[in-house]
């Protein structure tokens, strides 16, 4: 069974910074893609970031681009999210999502629970 | 604000048919046959529904259909149940800049 385990989330104050993780687990990590989407309280979902398979690209949206960096490790099968200059807009819930095998961005076939991030002074 | 149009509620009866629309321009939904529709149940993450416009992943009832017409993308749920209601996203690729984008989300009340 595919599961995405993320953790790391918290309360921060703005300026603050913050390490999100993503443990996988049932497929095997190192072949898919990965992606963090985020959805702020009561509103919709945003992509924010994505991840090929070895590192090589690395995708951002321009909302977290230059303060948030994505990157994994194979072998440990896990995904982080390192955030930075943290603002109250980016109090959300993170969730970890997979590509399916051999794509990349076209879908998401499997999603995390999700961590929440709140920003709050 | 975001980047694709959803209605923000739709409802109908049990065993009744709904369709939900998605509306974005040429630089994402009608440049790319990479709709995607997901279900969100509360306090949950989103599940895979729809892929590639009107693909079923393995497991989703053939309730669930999607179609594509221009700028505009569509999923229809015939036979509602009371299982279905959550809340639908649609979402597409949308090129080597912007990536992906989200509509911003329709709740299916099931009356």
């Amino acid at each position: 069974e595919v599961q995405l385990v993320e953790s790391g989330g918290g309360l921060v104050q703005p300026g603050d910074s913050l390490r999100l993780s993503c443990v996988a687990s049932g497929f095997t990590f190192s072949s898919h893609s990965m992606n963090w989407v985020r959805q702020a309280p009561g509103r919709g979902l945003e992509w924010i970031s994505f991840i090929s398979t070895g590192s090589g690209n690395k995708y951002y949206s321009d909302s977290v681009k230059g303060r948030f960096s994505i990157s994994r490790d194979n072998a440990k099968n896990s995904l982080y999210l390192q955030m930075n200059s943290l603002r109250v807009e980016d109090t959300a819930v993170y969730f970890c999502v997979r590509d399916p095998i051999w794509r990349s961005l076209d879908y998401f076939d499997y999603w995390g629970q999700g961590t929440l991030v709140t920003v709050s002074s | 604000q975001s980047a694709l149009t959803q209605p923000a509620s739709v409802s109908g009866s049990p065993g009744q048919s709904i369709t939900i629309s998605c509306t974005g321009t040429s630089s994402d939904v009608g440049g790319y046959n990479l709709v995607s529709w997901y279900q969100q149940e509360p306090g949950k993450g989103p599940k895979l529904m729809i892929y590639e416009v009107s693909k079923r992943p393995s497991g989703v009832s053939n309730r669930f259909s999607g179609s594509k017409s221009g700028n505009t993308a569509s999923l229809t749920i015939s036979g509602l149940q009371a299982e279905d209601e959550a809340d639908y996203y649609c979402c597409s690729y949308a090129g080597s800049i912007t990536h992906v984008v989200f509509g911003g989300g329709t709740k299916l009340t099931v009356l």
